[in-house]
Order: structure tokens, then C-alpha cells, then sequence
């Protein structure tokens, strides 16, 4: 099983600032099959990206991701007030499909 | 519209059963692999399970493996997991996702539903 670790857990940043969460992953993701999703409270997980750096139908260019292998980056060029929720990266590429623990944004 | 919409959450005690539904509309439901997808109160997202389109192949998380069984009716549209021998770490809302593409195994989940909370206690 590939596990998927995050870093930080939680990151305390302003509207407007730049927000760069972190996702690695305990062996090397085949073909990229990486993706990311935003969770606000009681809601469901929403898809942000997959295949690393593609971008989700409706998602805002402010969101961008990157990496390979075993290191992830989804960065959030200026943050607005909605974007401050948990973001859990997942691995698609094997049987026993993994998240990460989570990357808490929270306002400062 | 695609729509997932479970249903059948409720509190149950340690070692009964519960068997959850996802209702499926908006799309061709038999081209498509299903998921069950948890999440512990505060905790993070955990794949439970999976099924293709058929229902010929199903896998597991090792957490639950001979306990839940995956199962789908593609006349009704309708995805199933039936919960056998329920823990108390079993407490958590889940949710049925779809995979982003159809006939594809390996393919992130879009969309969600919006979950259905499962409380196992005495």
C-alpha cells in the first residue's frame, strides 16, 4: 500500500497570500495518478486536480499543481476567503487506492 | 445532472449489520467502476471499497475485508455495501464516489455524494 503523507497539517496563511501544501507519497505513483480535493465542513470532498497538474472542470487557475514520483505540490497562487478548508491528495494508480491525512488551511 | 445520493445510515450496535444504498442518476451507471469512500468524525478520508461495472470484481480495504461485501443493481441504478460485524471503528459518514472517466479502474473520484453517517455503539 502506498501511503501518502502531508505536510504541514495545518497552515495558518492570510486572504491574498500564496499557499503551497505539500503531498509524498512512500513509493513512486505510476503515471502521475495523483489528485487533489478540497473539503469544507459537511460537505463532501470536491475534485481540485488529477494527473497532478491538470485542473477539474469549473476549478480557478489559482489552483495549480505539480510533481512526480514520489513528491506532490498543490499551490494556491492568492488565496480567497473560499479557500480555506482541508485539501487531502489521493493516489489512483494502484488496487488499494490511499489518501493523504490532510493539509488544514486555516485563516490568520 | 450526475447525482450520487446514499442513504441507509444509522446507529447500530457493535456486531450488527447495516447495509447502505447509493442512488445513481445522470449517467450510464453500468459503464462505470463504483467506490465507498469514510471518514471517522475529524478524521480523514479512507477507501473502503470498490466494484466494477458488472459486479464481477470487487476489492477492499484489509479493514474491512471479509466483513463488508460491494454490490451493485444496474436495473435500479442502485450501489450497495452491506456491513457485517460492525465495530465501534467503523463509525464514520460514508460516501459512494464515481470515477472521473468510464470503464476506467485507475481514475481519480468525480463526483461525490454527499454521505450518509454510520454510528456504531451500545
Amino acid at each position: 500500500e502506498i501511503v501518502l503523507t502531508q505536510s504541514p497539517g495545518t497552515l495558518s496563511l492570510s486572504p491574498g497570500e500564496r499557499a503551497t501544501l505539500s503531498c509524498r507519497a512512500s513509493q513512486s505513483v505510476s503515471s502521475s495518478y495523483l489528485a487533489w480535493y478540497q473539503q469544507k465542513p459537511g460537505q463532501a470532498p470536491r475534485l481540485l486536480m488529477y494527473g497532478a497538474s491538470s485542473r477539474a472542470t469549473g476549478i480557478p487557475d489559482r489552483f495549480s499543481g505539480s510533481g512526480s514520483g514520489t513528491d506532490f505540490t498543490l499551490t494556491i497562487s492568492r488565496l480567497e476567503p473560499e479557500d480555506f478548508a482541508v485539501y487531502y491528495c489521493q493516489q489512483y494508480g494502484s488496487s488499494q487506492f490511499t489518501f493523504g491525512q490532510g493539509t488544514k488551511l486555516e485563516i490568520k | 445532472e450526475v447525482q450520487l445520493v446514499e442513504s441507509g445510515g444509522d446507529l447500530v450496535q457493535p456486531g450488527g449489520s447495516l447495509r447502505l444504498s447509493c442512488a445513481a442518476s445522470g449517467f450510464t451507471f453500468s459503464h462505470y467502476w463504483m467506490h465507498w469512500v469514510r471518514q471517522a468524525p475529524g478524521k480523514g478520508l479512507v477507501w473502503v471499497s470498490h466494484i466494477n461495472g458488472d459486479g464481477a470484481y470487487t476489492t477492499y480495504a484489509d479493514s474491512v475485508k471479509g466483513r463488508f461485501t460491494v454490490s451493485r443493481d444496474n436495473a435500479k441504478n442502485t450501489l450497495y455495501l452491506q456491513m457485517n460485524s460492525l465495530r465501534a471503528e467503523d463509525t464514520a459518514v460514508y460516501y459512494c464516489a464515481r470515477p472521473g472517466s468510464a470503464f476506467s479502474k485507475y481514475i481519480w473520484f468525480d463526483p461525490w455524494g454527499q454521505g450518509t453517517l454510520v454510528t456504531v455503539s451500545s
